[in-house]
C-alpha cells in the first residue's frame, strides 16, 4: 500500500514570497491532516478535513495560510507571505477510522 | 494551561532498563489516546492506543487514568533502538488531535 505523498521535500524561499505544498493522502482515507512542526516541538495541528469539509482549523493563521481539499483527494497548503517565524517541517497526515494517523515524510521549510 | 503536556527530557537510560512517561492532558472530554513515536528527522508513527483498562504490546505498556487525567507509557527492558522522542496525543471534539511536544529518549550502552 502506497503511504502519504507529500512535495516538495525542501524549500527555501524569502520572507514575504509564497510557497505551496501538496498532498497525496493514502487512497480511502477520508480524513486528512496538516501539521506545523518546529525543532524541538511537538507537530500543530493547522487543518483536519473529513473529506472535502474543514474539520477544525482553528490554529491556522488565516491571514497568511490557506489550504484545500478539492474532490475529498488531494490537499494543498499555502503560506502567503511567508514569514520567518514559518520555518519549520510541515506534515501531512491521513486516516481511515478516526484513529492511527499515517504521516508523510513532511515538506522542510526555510524562510530566509 | 496547555492542552497536553509532557516532560521534554531527556531521559537518558542504559539498556535493560525500564523507563515510563507521562502526559497530562486539561480536557476532561477528551476521547481517545495515543502513543506515537518520532525518531530524528523523520514523520511519526503510531506506538499504540491507550485503552481505558491499558493495554500492553510486548514490552510496552500504556495506561490511562481517565479521574487524574493523564495517560503514561512503561518501556520495559530498554533497547538501543528505543532511542527516539514519544508523543502524547488526546483528542477531542470530532476527534480533532493535539500532540504533546514530546519526551525524549536516549537509551546508551
Amino acid at each position: 500500500e502506497a503511504g502519504v505523498a507529500q512535495s516538495p521535500r525542501y524549500k527555501i524561499i524569502e520572507k514575504r514570497q509564497s510557497v505551496a505544498f501538496w498532498c497525496n493522502p493514502i487512497s480511502g482515507h477520508a480524513t486528512l491532516y496538516w501539521y506545523q512542526q518546529i525543532l524541538g516541538q511537538g507537530p500543530k495541528l493547522l487543518i483536519q478535513f473529513q473529506n472535502n469539509g474543514v474539520v477544525d482549523d482553528s490554529q491556522l493563521p488565516k491571514d497568511r495560510f490557506s489550504a484545500e481539499r478539492l474532490k475529498g483527494v488531494d490537499s494543498t497548503l499555502k503560506i502567503q507571505p511567508a514569514k520567518l517565524e514559518d520555518s519549520a517541517v510541515y506534515l501531512c497526515a491521513s486516516s481511515s477510522n478516526r484513529n492511527e494517523q499515517f504521516f508523510g515524510p513532511g515538506t522542510r521549510l526555510t524562510v530566509l | 494551561r496547555k492542552e497536553v503536556e509532557q516532560d521534554p527530557g531527556p531521559f537518558n537510560v542504559p539498556e535493560g532498563a525500564t523507563v515510563a512517561f507521562n502526559c497530562t492532558y486539561s480536557n476532561s472530554a477528551s476521547q481517545s489516546f495515543f502513543w506515537y513515536r518520532q525518531d530524528c528527522r523523520k514523520e511519526p508513527k503510531l506506538l499504540m492506543s491507550v485503552y481505558s483498562s491499558g493495554n500492553e504490546d510486548g514490552r510496552f505498556t500504556a495506561q490511562l487514568n481517565r479521574a487524574s487525567q493523564y495517560i503514561s507509557l512503561l518501556i520495559r527492558d530498554s533497547k538501543l533502538s528505543d532511542s527516539a522522542t514519544y508523543l502524547c496525543v488526546v483528542t477531542r471534539g470530532s476527534y480533532i488531535p493535539t500532540f504533546g511536544r514530546g519526551t525524549s529518549l536516549i537509551v546508551h550502552p
